[in-house]
């Protein structure tokens, strides 16, 4: 129930394509979906975020689609550049009931443009 | 603002030998947070301070893993004695709220054990 799922593990796409992640869950209390960016030798940075309530999300060429119904969110890079090349780390915070709050984190897809 | 601070970058050491980490949080923020990430995987929380107390160390492996926040600012995290399965990233974040999904990233210490 604590899992969140992400795939596919690594993704190559031509610059000016479409990048999508996706990801899936189980626990239907998580509250807030974020999607985080890593560049190498980097921390994780926030990119966007969604609540379930809301089926999208646009920031530039960033889209987060959700459909809370099959538990599934996924993310769009239109346009994609090489300088999209990182990690692309799906989450989702467990409003926990009798403690604090956590961030679960998916495992990762590793997302190369090339030229 | 100035980001969330760590040192060192790098560490190698020997196994059963202990080593520190140190970071320095986003001024302001009352949240910390200790993450283990071994290569290929997310992020994995270790420990959550809010302010200088510990609000969740449930995956903390707590026979050789020890940390603390000093004044509800720095914080240090401690592996002794270390074993080959500790090489990973650490990365420290820190956020305005407690355990907020935005949550600001430092570099890291990448720790090699041999």
């Amino acid at each position: 129930q604590q899992q969140v799922k992400q795939s596919p593990q690594s993704l190559i796409v031509q610059k000016g394509g479409i990048s999508i992640i996706n990801c899936a869950y189980e626990n239907t209390a998580f509250d807030y979906f974020p999607w985080y960016q890593q560049f190498p030798g980097k921390g994780p940075a926030l990119l966007i975020a969604i609540r379930p309530d809301v089926s999208e999300k646009k920031e530039g060429r960033f889209t987060i689609s959700f459909n809370k119904s099959a538990k599934q969110f996924s993310l769009h890079i239109m346009d994609s550049q090489p300088g999209d090349s990182a990690t692309y780390f799906c989450a989702a915070r467990d409003p926990m009931k009798t403690s604090y709050d956590k961030v679960i984190f998916g495992p990762g897809t590793s997302l190369s443009v090339i030229p | 603002e100035a980001g969330v601070a760590q040192s060192p970058r790098y560490k190698i050491i020997e196994k059963r030998q202990s080593v520190a980490f140190w970071c320095n949080p986003i001024s302001g923020h009352a949240t910390l947070y200790w993450y283990q990430q071994i290569l290929g995987q997310g992020p994995k929380l270790l420990i959550q301070f809010q302010n200088n107390g510990v609000v969740d160390d449930s995956q903390l492996p707590k026979d050789r893993f020890s940390a603390e926040r000093l004044k509800g600012v720095d914080s240090t995290l401690k592996i002794q004695p270390a074993k080959l399965e500790d090489s990973a990233v650490y990365l420290c974040a820190s956020s305005l709220l407690v355990a907020s999904y935005e949550q600001y990233f430092g570099p890291g210490t990448r720790l090699t054990v041999t």
